[in-house]
């Protein structure tokens, strides 16, 4: 079936850093949703983008859908303590009933 | 605060038993989803209902069954528990029966099996 290869699986930074992290699929998708998950709690919804080339932003946070719409892009920007959690991207395509969900990426920060 | 609703928050168990996950949708959602998330896992989907109907199936096992009710809240009934089935299990809902809509999770149940 469809997967979504998110990458880095996890990232250690310094607070103030920038961040990066990204969400590639070998079929195409016409929706992207980036999500935040912190310990013990639920995934709390970011950012969702519905078209490619689309560039959203929410605070600190810029998220972008791919031009060829099988990738899709987040960045933090100066990072800070309470930024840590797992970043998941979800996507969801015309071939696929379901969300198709990445594997998350863990964002820690160096003391 | 989302306004998903999932009760309990903790659930501890012992191996064979059966127990139930209760969750109530925010308000106007109709859309209700169930997800595993086991220790330092993704999430793993495994049934959604829309507006009281089966909509879709992931990978839930034949021992869990779920069903949405007229108020649309949902249960997920786990039977003949074993220790793997220790995990967090997410509701989510959305307004629409798409699977492309945003979902909104509640925080969780964990459930224990000892």
């Amino acid at each position: 079936g469809q997967q979504l290869n998110q990458s880095p699986q996890s990232m250690f930074i310094q607070e103030g850093e920038d961040v990066s992290m990204n969400c590639t699929s070998s079929s195409i998708f016409n929706t992207w949703l980036w999500y935040k998950q912190d310990p013990g709690e639920g995934p709390v919804l970011l950012i969702a983008l519905y078209k490619a080339g689309e560039l959203t932003s929410n605070g600190r946070l810029t998220a972008q859908f791919g031009i060829t719409r099988k990738d899709s892009f987040l960045n933090i920007s100066a990072s800070i303590p309470s930024d840590v959690g797992i970043y998941f991207c979800a996507g969801h395509s015309d071939s696929n009933y379901q969300l198709i969900w990445g594997a998350g990426t863990k964002l820690i920060i160096k003391p | 605060d989302s306004g998903v609703t999932q009760t309990p928050k903790h659930l501890i168990t012992a191996t064979g038993q059966r127990v139930t996950l209760r969750c109530s949708p925010r308000s106007g959602d109709l859309s209700v989803y169930w997800y595993q998330q086991s220790l330092d896992q993704g999430l793993q989907f495994l049934i959604q209902y829309y507006n009281g109907e089966e909509r879709a199936k992931g990978n839930i096992l034949e021992r869990f069954s779920a069903q949405q009710f007229p108020d649309l809240h949902s249960e997920l009934n786990l039977s003949s528990l074993e220790l793997g089935d220790s995990a967090l299990y997410f509701c989510a809902s959305s307004v629409a029966g798409i699977s492309g809509s945003p979902l909104h999770f509640g925080n969780g149940t964990r459930l224990t099996v000892t």
